[in-house]
């Protein structure tokens, strides 16, 4: 099956800073979904993006449906703590049509 | 909120047993889904069913089948579990369309 190119794979930051990812793939989607697990957890949706071009808020993320319906990214503001963990994209084709990445381990020093 | 629940957190069998993982979700979905999700590999889709008694195999079936006996639930089997069946197993639901997936809270299977 297909995977996603997420990057980077880790990131290592200081609580307070701000963070990017992001995730590209050669097929277009029709929506583009990003997940956080934490360890020993199941993915928990964190937010779904569903027109090209437009920017999605959930309080301290951001996330970006590519225009060319290729890529997205998510941002993460002021990090704290609890933002630790794993962090997935997924591409959706159909109703039951899912692709992922590989996965951005974030870890956040206090 | 959409419920997925996963019968077992962590689960310890022996090799040749025949392993079942249940999934239960709440929301009426009609598309069900199971993965194995392995360190470095990423989630990879083992099956998935769109209604009742219809599967669909994903990338990696073999050594696995599948049960959808009513809309709500959703069995992963493991005939003959083995060793390189150890892996964290994660089902998701989701409605028909364009709708995005709900995990349950996975299984950590270990077979010895």
């Amino acid at each position: 099956g297909q995977q996603l190119n997420q990057s980077p794979q880790s990131m290592f930051i200081q609580e307070g800073e701000d963070v990017s990812m992001n995730c590209t793939s050669s097929s277009i989607f029709n929506t583009w979904l990003w997940y956080k697990q934490d360890p020993g957890e199941g993915p928990v949706l964190l937010i779904a993006l569903y027109k090209a071009g437009k920017l999605t808020s959930n309080g301290r993320l951001t996330a970006q449906f590519g225009i060319t319906r290729k890529d997205s990214f998510l941002n993460i503001s002021a990090s704290i703590p609890s933002d630790v963990g794993i962090y997935f994209c997924a591409g959706q084709l159909t109703g039951n049509q899912f692709y992922f990445g590989t996965g951005t381990s974030l870890t956040v020093i206090p | 909120d959409v419920k997925v629940t996963q019968s077992s957190r962590y689960l310890v069998k022996r090799t040749g047993e025949k392993v079942f993982l249940e999934c239960v979700q709440d929301m009426d979905h009609e598309n069900m889904f199971w993965y194995r999700q392995d360190p470095g590999l990423g989630l990879r889709l083992i099956y998935f069913s769109y209604d009742v008694k219809m599967k669909e195999k994903g990338d990696i079936p073999e050594g696995y089948s599948v049960s959808r006996e009513k809309k709500e639930r959703f069995s992963l089997i493991l005939e003959s579990a083995s060793t390189n069946q150890t892996s964290m197993y994660l089902c998701a639901s989701t409605w028909t369309g364009i709708q995005p997936q709900h995990f349950g809270d996975g299984t950590r299977l270990s077979i010895l």
